[in-house]
C-alpha cells in the first residue's frame, strides 16, 4: 500500500517568514495530492490540492509543488501569519487517501 | 450549509466495553468515511460508504469494529469490546462523490479507553 512520508514533525518561523513542509509517497499509481490544516478540536480542512498533471499550483499565500519523477511534493507558505499556526497534513491518493504524520507549524509573533 | 455532525465529542469507558459513535454528513453527499486519528498521527481510513454500501472497509478491524450506513445518510460506528489501543479521535468525513472529490471533515469523537 501507499506510504506517506512527512517533515519536519515540528517547525517554528517567525511572522512574516516562509515555511516548507515536504513530503514524499511510494506508490507510483498516486495522482491526487491534498494538504489539510488541522486545529486543535477540530478536523482537517482541505486548503490547497494538486493533481498528478500539474507540477506547481498556487493560491494566495500558499502553493504547492509536486515532483512525480522523484515523489516528493511539499507545501509552501509565504508571508506566516499567527493564524497559520496548526498542525498541516498531507495525503496522497490512489484508491484512497493516505495521510502523513503531519507537521506541527507555530508562528512566532 | 451545515457541516458534518458527530457526537458524542468525548467517551471515556472501560476496556472491554463498548461505545457507539454518531455521524451525519453534510445533505446531498453521497460518500461517507471513518477515520482513526491516534494522537501524533495523521487519519487513517477505516471504511468507505458510498450510499449506504461498503466501497472499502479493508483496514477496519472486524473482530471489534461494525459500521453501517443503513439508509444512506448518517451512519454509526461500533467498537466491541474497546482495546486501550483503541484511544484515539475517530473523524467522519463526506464528499459528494469518491474518488478526488473534496472531502469535508467533522470535528471528531475523542475516544479514551482505561
Amino acid at each position: 500500500g501507499e506510504n506517506v512520508e512527512q517533515h519536519p514533525s515540528t517547525l517554528s518561523v517567525q511572522e512574516g517568514d516562509s515555511a516548507v513542509i515536504k513530503c514524499t509517497y511510494s506508490d507510483s499509481a498516486s495522482n491526487y495530492f491534498p494538504w489539510y490544516k488541522q486545529e486543535l478540536g477540530k478536523g482537517p480542512q482541505l486548503i490547497i490540492d494538486i493533481r498528478s498533471n500539474v507540477g506547481e499550483k498556487k493560491d494566495q499565500r500558499i502553493a504547492v509543488t509536486l515532483n512525480k519523477t522523484a515523489k516528493h511534493f511539499s507545501l509552501h507558505i509565504t508571508e506566516t501569519q499567527p493564524e497559520d499556526s496548526a498542525v498541516y497534513f498531507c495525503a496522497a491518493m490512489d484508491e484512497k487517501l493516505t495521510f502523513g504524520t503531519g507537521t506541527r507549524l507555530t508562528i512566532i509573533p | 450549509e451545515a457541516g458534518v455532525a458527530q457526537s458524542p465529542r468525548y467517551k471515556i469507558i472501560e476496556k472491554r466495553q463498548s461505545v457507539a459513535f454518531w455521524c451525519n454528513p453534510i445533505s446531498g453527499h453521497a460518500t461517507l468515511y471513518w477515520y482513526q486519528q491516534i494522537l501524533g498521527q495523521g487519519p487513517k481510513l477505516l471504511i468507505q460508504f458510498q450510499n449506504n454500501g461498503v466501497v472499502d472497509d479493508s483496514q477496519l478491524p472486524k473482530d471489534r469494529f461494525s459500521a453501517e450506513r443503513l439508509k444512506g445518510v448518517d451512519s454509526t460506528l461500533k467498537i466491541q469490546p474497546a482495546k486501550l489501543e483503541d484511544s484515539a479521535v475517530y473523524l467522519c468525513a463526506s464528499s459528494l462523490g469518491g474518488g478526488k472529490n473534496e472531502q469535508y471533515f467533522g470535528p471528531g469523537t475523542r475516544l479514551t479507553v482505561t
